[in-house]
């Protein structure tokens, strides 16, 4: 059976700084293609950012230079480092399972709050 | 970066009557491999999202056959047959065609 749970979120000050973990079982994070997608309270999706099996990884414009994306083989675990945290990065965020172009598998979501 | 535009954005419907959401993207989503990345997407109050609809009109593991898909291009839609009690909820459009996928504003489905 397919799982991802996600561990990580939190109450973080302005700049601060925040690691989400994604664990997955019932597949190999490192031979698929994984997502984090975000929701912010009361609003839609918006994609974050890309890992694909090979490697290569990509972001949305709002984030790139300050969040990573990156996996633990040995673990089977994808992880979002979150740097420089502002107060517009609140929301909840959902690592996913790519599959057929689009989010087959999802996590529970981890709610991430940006606050003085 | 592609737009979703979903209408309408509220969905009345009462139970056992059929439900239509449109969807149109601002470009063509037809990947150069041939196919087109649209799915659909239902979040249920207080859930993640689940994947009902892929590839513009086949039904993701498990959901029912009330769900279908339709569409070409840039123009597509969702149909609930028959809507029951547990279909309450938002539905999204989502492109995968481009790398940077990107999603409708969201119909919220309610009972009448």
């Amino acid at each position: 059976e397919v799982q991802l749970v996600q561990s990580g979120g939190g109450l973080v000050q302005p700049g601060g700084s925040l690691r989400l973990s994604c664990a997955v079982s019932g597949f190999t994070v490192g031979n698929n293609f994984m997502n984090w997608v975000r929701q912010a309270p009361g609003k839609g999706l918006e994609w974050v950012s890309l890992l694909y099996s090979g490697g290569y990884t990509n972001y949305a414009e709002s984030v790139r230079g300050r969040f990573i994306i990156s996996r633990d083989s040995s673990k089977n675990t994808l992880y979002l480092q979150m740097n420089s945290l502002r107060p517009e990065d609140t929301a909840v965020y959902y690592c996913l399972r790519g599959i057929n172009g689009t989010g087959g598998y999802w996590g529970q979501g981890a709610r991430v709050t940006v606050s003085s | 970066d592609i737009v979703m535009t979903q209408t309408p954005l509220s969905s009345p419907v009462t139970l056992g009557q059929p439900a239509s959401i449109s969807c149109s993207s601002s470009q063509s989503l037809v990947h150069s491999d041939g196919n087109t990345y649209l799915s659909w997407l239902q979040q249920r109050p207080g859930q993640p999202p689940r994947l009902l609809i892929y590839k513009i009109s086949n039904r993701f593991s498990g959901v029912p056959d009330r769900f279908s898909g339709s569409g070409a291009g840039t123009d597509f839609t969702l149909k609930i047959s028959r809507v029951e009690a547990e279909d309450v909820g938002v539905y999204y459009c989502m492109q995968g065609t481009q790398m940077k996928w990107t999603f409708g504003q969201g119909t919220k489905l309610e009972i009448k």
